[in-house]
């Protein structure tokens, strides 16, 4: 069966700092891969995704995320964190042979330090 | 542009009684979505629908109804609550098939006491 694992329940980074969020997956094929940001209070926004081609793709608000295949791995990378990156942050996996249900990671809370 | 609305924001509701939470889009997305977020857990699929009329059972439907009865509405009805059913509730839309980026509603928070 398909999984996510984002290994990470809470993260705290300096403002400034670079950012790294893992997630693992779980799945046979190449599966599709996203990104959501959760800010307090609000539902979820897509960050970015993966289908196919460039391994390494760009996001919104100066997120990147890399695919690793050999590692089963997709993750989010930001080079300096602003305070208003506090969210929760979580990882999906989604294909079609599951009817294209998307599995969810259990999610990342991401705190910034001044 | 509105997206995705959700009301209720919150509600308590008594064990026993029933509710329904209204979901509206304005996107004219073909898919939409119900899910439900529990402390320390991903996102759970409740429902899902591929366009009016048409609905399906997620991972987690028990205890759950809905309908699709217009491209921009979807309903969520909890009969008979339990407080197992207290979490957060999501709606989301999306154009084309589930792989398209989701938009997400706001939430409506429910407690069943």
């Amino acid at each position: 069966a398909q999984s996510v694992t984002q290994p990470d329940i809470h993260i705290t980074v300096s403002e400034g700092a670079s950012l790294e969020l893992r997630c693992n997956y779980s799945y046979g094929a190449t599966p599709y891969l996203f990104w959501y940001v959760q800010s307090p209070g609000q539902g979820l926004q897509l960050l970015l995704k993966y289908f196919s081609g460039d391994t390494l793709v760009q996001g919104i608000k100066g997120f990147e995320a890399e695919f690793k295949r050999s590692q089963s791995s997709f993750n989010l990378r930001k080079p300096s964190v602003h305070w208003s990156d506090a969210a929760e942050y979580f990882c999906a996996v989604g294909a079609m042979d599951s009817n294209y249900q998307l599995i969810w990671g259990a999610g990342t809370k991401l705190i910034i330090k001044p | 542009n509105a997206g995705v609305t959700q009301t209720p924001k919150f509600r308590i509701l008594k064990i026993g009684q029933s509710m329904t939470l209204q979901c509206t889009q304005d996107m004219n997305h073909n898919y939409m979505y119900w899910y439900r977020q529990d402390p320390g857990m991903g996102l759970k699929l409740i429902y899902y629908s591929v366009g009016a009329g048409i609905t399906d059972k997620g991972e987690v439907p028990n205890g759950y109804n809905v309908s699709r009865s217009t491209t921009e509405d979807f309903p969520l009805r909890l009969e008979l609550a339990a407080p197992s059913q207290t979490s957060v509730y999501f709606c989301a839309s999306s154009y084309t098939d589930r792989l398209d980026g989701y938009t997400f509603g706001s939430g409506t928070r429910l407690t069943v006491v």
